[in-house]
């Protein structure tokens, strides 16, 4: 595709459920980020996939979240028994590799509110 | 892990100022990169910055790359309300993650 694509574009649901965002990066990009950034604030790494190498969940704030990637393809975040405070946006980037100077590119997001 | 400092938060400016956002290293970088959010929308890539002493230009926006590659700064000339949005730097650690600032949020008052 030409960009980063997420989806849903909002999401809203009861505290305690369950949600699951997707993202799909650019084509043969092989790096992925998800960040949570809540109203006003900055970014919120959650965690980095790239290539095969073991995922980097240093930023997963619990065990609530968790995330997967099919190959060098889409992602899907997951949140289990949400919580008001998980109501934020969550974007997504993909860049083409870990090379430093590989830019990124990021999703319009996904914005979840948890009532 | 990586960290980099990012000054001021906010920045309010009258339409036709300029404004400069200032980010910070305690360790030289390899390179940092510019990125510009709008209200409502997603980060973009501005820029990037790799060499000592680096200056590059995009019409009325300057960035700079320390001597030392431990700081950077993004200055705009002359704002115009265009400008206004979040305006974040990023280095990238050898590993490969990307580690923002925390932004310098700019207002312009037309």
């Amino acid at each position: 595709g030409a960009g980063v694509s997420q989806s849903p574009s909002n999401k809203v649901t009861e505290k305690g459920k369950d949600v699951e965002l997707r993202c799909d990066p650019i084509s043969g990009h092989t790096a992925l980020y998800w960040y949570r950034q809540r109203l006003g604030q900055g970014l919120e790494f959650l965690i980095y996939f790239q290539g095969n190498s073991a995922p980097d969940k240093s930023g997963l704030p619990s065990d609530r979240f968790s995330a997967e990637r099919t190959g060098e393809s889409v992602s899907t975040l997951t949140i289990q028994r949400t919580q008001q405070e998980d109501s934020a946006v969550y974007l997504c980037a993909s860049s083409r590799g870990e090379q430093l100077s590989y830019e990124q590119y990021f999703g319009p997001g996904t914005r979840l509110t948890v009532t | 892990g990586q960290q980099v400092m990012q000054i001021p938060q906010y920045q309010h400016v009258q339409e036709g100022e300029d404004f400069t956002t200032y980010c910070n290293s305690s360790t030289t970088l390899s390179n940092i990169q510019w990125y510009k959010q709008r209200p409502g929308g997603h980060p973009v890539f501005l820029i990037q910055l790799v060499k000592s002493g680096e200056v590059k230009k995009q019409k009325r926006l300057t960035f700079q790359f320390g001597e030392a590659k431990k700081n950077s700064s993004l200055h705009i000339t002359a704002t115009q309300t265009t400008d206004v949005g979040t305006y974040f730097c990023a280095v990238r650690s050898t590993l490969g993650r990307l580690y923002f600032g925390r932004g310098t949020q700019l207002t312009v008052w037309p």
